[in-house]
């Protein structure tokens, strides 16, 4: 079945860093979702990028979707200690209303 | 809009009882919502999507007759876990899909249920 891997598994930085995180599906996908998950909260919707090279941007944070629609990126630039928590891309393979598959996340901390 | 609830926030059962766990969508109608479960530190899991009016899909390794779902009305989704045991603990996560709406879903705060 489908899966979607995302690297790194953690990733601490010192703020004012710049941070990555990579998704990678085993299928293509017909559009990719970014959710940001706060310690002890549950998932909060970031951005959903459609089109293949859609790179789109919410101030410090930047989202790739691969011309093959098969990887995703989100980047922060100059990380506060407001970004922590857990990023999770979730990617839809089928028609809409399908599920989303979640990728195991990447859990940032900073240091101030 | 798009506000999603979930009750209960959290729950304890002894071993051997079932616990049901209920998903609304308060400001849209949603026509599929999904149920994922969440262990500590790792990501969501889909447990099944839940249709209006139809059977629920499940997952591979999703025991239908442990896990019931029930899709009631558009803006309604309980999760039933039968015969909890220990091994269930875990957060229970909803979300809904906006009818008519291609991609869009929207969390529930989930249930931290624990089962003695």
């Amino acid at each position: 079945g489908q899966q979607v891997m995302q690297i790194p598994q953690y990733q601490h930085v010192q703020e004012g860093e710049d941070f990555t995180t990579y998704c990678n599906s085993s299928t293509t996908l017909s559009n990719i979702q970014w959710y940001k998950q706060r310690p002890g909260g549950h998932p909060v919707f970031l951005i959903q990028l459609v089109k293949s090279g859609e790179v789109k941007k919410q101030k410090r944070l930047t989202f790739q979707f691969g011309e093959a629609k098969k990887n995703s990126s989100l980047h922060i630039t100059a990380t506060q200690t407001t970004d922590v928590g857990t990023y999770f891309c979730a990617g839809r393979s089928g028609q809409a209303g399908t599920a989303l598959i979640f990728g195991k996340g990447t859990t940032l901390s900073v240091s101030s | 809009g798009a506000v999603v609830s979930q009750h209960p926030s959290w729950v304890i059962c002894k071993s051997g009882t079932s616990v049901k766990i209920e998903c609304r969508s308060l400001d849209f109608q949603a026509t599929t919502m999904f149920w994922y479960r969440q262990f500590p530190k790792q990501s969501l899991m889909l447990m099944a999507t839940s249709n209006e009016g139809s059977k629920a899909t499940y997952e591979q390794g999703v025991e239908k007759d442990k896990f019931l779902i029930n899709h009631a009305s558009l803006t309604l989704s309980t999760l039933t876990v039968t015969s909890a045991h220990p091994e269930d603990s875990s957060f229970y996560i909803c979300s809904a899909a906006p009818s008519g709406s291609t991609d869009t879903q929207y969390f529930g705060p989930g249930t931290r249920l624990t089962v003695l």
